[in-house]
């Protein structure tokens, strides 16, 4: 029964490739967040999405697109993998992410671009 | 920017004692929160404190929140193996741009 599941765990790819993330959610939260956290353990948002609106999207390249199917659902695509790409992604969801409250987070995505 | 800043960066103690963590932040806030981070793992929320809030327990933990200073403290009681963990502090504003910001994160070694 986990509340924010991601998949892959794990994603090896060579530079130039596109791949996608999953998330998910069954906590019936409005909304929905991606984070990437470096190797210094720093944790920044990249984009939040409140029933399947944008409307958070942080200076992130445009080659990172956020796409919400459903309130349950936020999936991150990414083309033309760069070596700088590579970390560990965060899914999260809150009840309602216009109040600032608690997060709950996946169990996250490394990924590691060669 | 509202990023907190933890302090101090690396922290460790003997199973049985307190272990007190500091944040920083430099603009007003509406809320703050602490997480946990075990190692590969996804952050789990701890307590969240208001910012007309002076002092939260949650079991083994107690923060405090002075505003006036810009500050926060995550105190563990009687520290356990099992709390060694990345700790982090997130500086939350409401509004139509709502979101956390994260600090660099603490990191606690608790030895048994």
């Amino acid at each position: 029964d986990t509340a924010v599941s991601q998949t892959p765990k794990y994603l090896v790819t060579q530079m130039g490739n596109d791949k996608s993330i999953k998330c998910e959610q069954n906590l019936g939260h409005d909304t929905m967040y991606w984070y990437k956290q470096d190797s210094k353990k720093f944790l920044k948002i990249m984009f939040s999405y409140n029933n399947k609106e944008l409307i958070i999207n942080e200076t992130v390249p445009n080659r990172f697109s956020p796409k919400s199917p459903d309130k349950a659902h936020l999936n991150l695509h990414i083309n033309s993998l760069e070596l700088g790409d590579s970390a560990v992604y965060f899914c999260a969801s809150s009840q309602n992410g216009l109040a600032a409250g608690e997060q709950y987070f996946g169990p996250g995505t490394r990924l590691t671009v060669t | 920017s509202q990023q907190g800043e933890e302090d101090p960066q690396a922290l460790s103690i003997q199973e049985g004692e307190n272990a007190t963590m500091n944040c920083s932040y430099k603009t007003s806030i509406n809320n703050l929160q602490w997480y946990r981070q075990n190692s590969g793992r996804g952050l789990v929320h701890l307590i969240l404190i208001r910012s007309n809030e002076r002092e939260k327990h949650s079991g083994r933990l107690r923060v405090t929140l002075d505003t006036s200073k810009k500050s926060s403290s995550l105190l563990i009681t009687a520290s356990r193996a099992a709390d060694t963990a990345s700790y982090f502090c997130a500086t939350g504003y409401t509004g139509a741009n709502s979101k956390l910001t994260f600090g660099k994160g603490i990191t606690l070694s608790v030895r048994p």
